[in-house]
């Protein structure tokens, strides 16, 4: 199995631009989940989708942020337009999640991303 | 809200000691904790998973303790390894909220 494939891995951009990133989760996973990590704040919950539609978009830092889940097997998290405060690593993970049951989490390997 | 702290942002040990990571979290009634490594520049890799209903967890050379009467959870690396030196995440969760994780302690066995 490839796990969560996420890109770009790494992005610069400048302050105003539009940035996508783009995740394709594990192929029979159900739940997606975005997250941001910084020193300062840590791992931190931006959204999440169960069967594609977003279930909690409450940890999005304001409505610069948007998350879309198309279909099963790819997700996009577009800034627009960026800020410096923006630069973090953004990971997505993938789980089975069916109820209340317990899910373990797969992540990709991130995008680290620099607002200049 | 929710709040999970984890004992120190880092900690040193020896080769061959124990090392113990401490999860404390309040205004939480977690279901079950996970506990996951994350070496620099990668992703989270999940570790181990304990339920409220059970005291002891154990996987090779880990063990990991959930107390919910005193809201924390203990993770032991027993006869550490450099190989070891890692950040670890605690991650409560339950119910259908999604896990939260603390900020990590970045654990570095000197040789």
């Amino acid at each position: 199995d490839a796990g969560v494939i996420q890109s770009p891995r790494h992005e610069v951009t400048e302050m105003g631009q539009e940035v996508t990133l783009r995740c394709k989760p594990i192929s029979g996973h159900n739940s997606l989940f975005w997250y941001r990590q910084t020193m300062m704040r840590g791992l931190e919950l931006l959204i999440y989708f169960n069967n594609n539609v977003p279930i909690d978009d409450s940890g999005m830092p304001e409505d610069r942020f948007s998350a879309k889940m198309p279909n099963a097997s790819f997700s996009t998290l577009k800034i627009q337009p960026s800020e410096p405060r923006d630069s973090a690593v953004y990971f997505c993970a993938s789980s089975t999640r069916t109820g209340d049951t317990s899910e373990t989490q797969y992540f990709g390997p991130g995008t680290r991303l620099l607002v200049l | 809200s929710q709040k999970i702290e984890q004992n120190s942002e880092a900690l040193n040990i020896q080769e061959g000691k124990t090392a113990t990571l401490t999860c404390n979290y309040t205004n939480y009634s977690p279901a079950y904790l996970q506990w996951y490594r994350q070496d620099p520049g990668r992703g989270p890799v999940f570790l181990l998973l304990i339920r409220e209903n059970e005291k002891e967890k154990r996987k090779e050379r880990l063990k990991v303790t959930f107390d919910t009467t005193l809201k924390q959870s203990l993770f032991h690396i027993t006869a550490s390894q450099p190989a070891d030196s890692a950040t670890y995440l605690c991650a409560p969760g339950g119910g259908n909220t999604p896990l939260v994780f603390g900020k990590g302690t970045r654990l570095s066995v000197i040789a």
